[in-house]
């Protein structure tokens, strides 16, 4: 069984803070995307990753992803309380192939 | 451009009755996937339909089905419901399959 690892799986910050979420597989993706849930919505893609190493920004959001093609990080800036949502991870292992999702982070920002 | 619509976005059904969701693609999008989410297992891919025919399965039984029609639009079956299956189910749009998803808000279906 292909596993997406997601951690932390709940996190509560001020707003203000800095935050990071980890996405961790012992396999290799061909590509990885985050997605935004929020109450009563289906998830919106953030961002897709495919080259090893790659870093991507969209406003206070960075993603990285990590050189071996086995892992990625979101890192928010300053955290707002309209950050708050389920973050998710997903990942393709092969073109073609089916989208695997991580467990989800839910994120709370208190103001 | 009008987004994914799913039909109904609450069920209340009891065990052992069957279910028929629906879902509408982006216009022009070719490929619908669904996929169930629960707490507890998080996101998890059902399969995915492309021109009609199944292209991709995940590890569900097969009390779970589907099917495409012409206009794209698809349906998802479950029979003989079980208090497991209560979940949001999800489906998502995109042109052939390998481009962003684009995701509806999904169908609640509550199993007692």
């Amino acid at each position: 069984t292909q596993l997406l690892e997601q951690s932390p799986q709940f996190l509560s910050i001020q707003e203000g803070e800095n935050l990071t979420v980890y996405c961790n597989s012992s396999s290799v993706f061909s590509s990885l995307q985050w997605y935004r849930q929020e109450p009563g919505e289906g998830p919106v893609l953030l961002v897709t990753v495919v080259t090893g190493g790659e870093v991507k920004k969209l406003k206070r959001l960075t993603f990285q992803f990590g050189d071996a093609r086995k892992d990625s990080s979101l890192h928010i800036t300053a955290a707002q309380p309209g950050d708050t949502g389920l973050y998710l991870c997903a990942g393709k292992y092969n073109q073609g192939g089916k989208l695997i999702f991580g467990q989800g982070t839910e994120l709370s920002v208190k103001p | 451009k009008a987004g994914v619509t799913q039909t109904p976005r609450y069920l209340i059904k009891t065990r052992g009755q069957q279910v028929t969701l629906s879902c509408s693609p982006i216009s022009g999008h070719r490929s619908v996937s669904w996929y169930q989410q629960t707490p507890g297992q998080g996101l998890q891919f059902l399969f995915e339909y492309f021109s009609e025919t199944q292209r991709n399965k995940g590890n569900f039984p097969g009390r779970f089905s589907g099917r495409q029609f012409s206009n794209s639009r698809s349906e998802m079956n479950v029979s003989t419901l079980e208090l497991g299956d209560s979940a949001l189910y999800l489906c998502a749009s995109s042109w052939g399959g390998e481009e962003t998803q684009y995701f509806g808000p999904g169908t609640r279906l509550l199993v007692l």
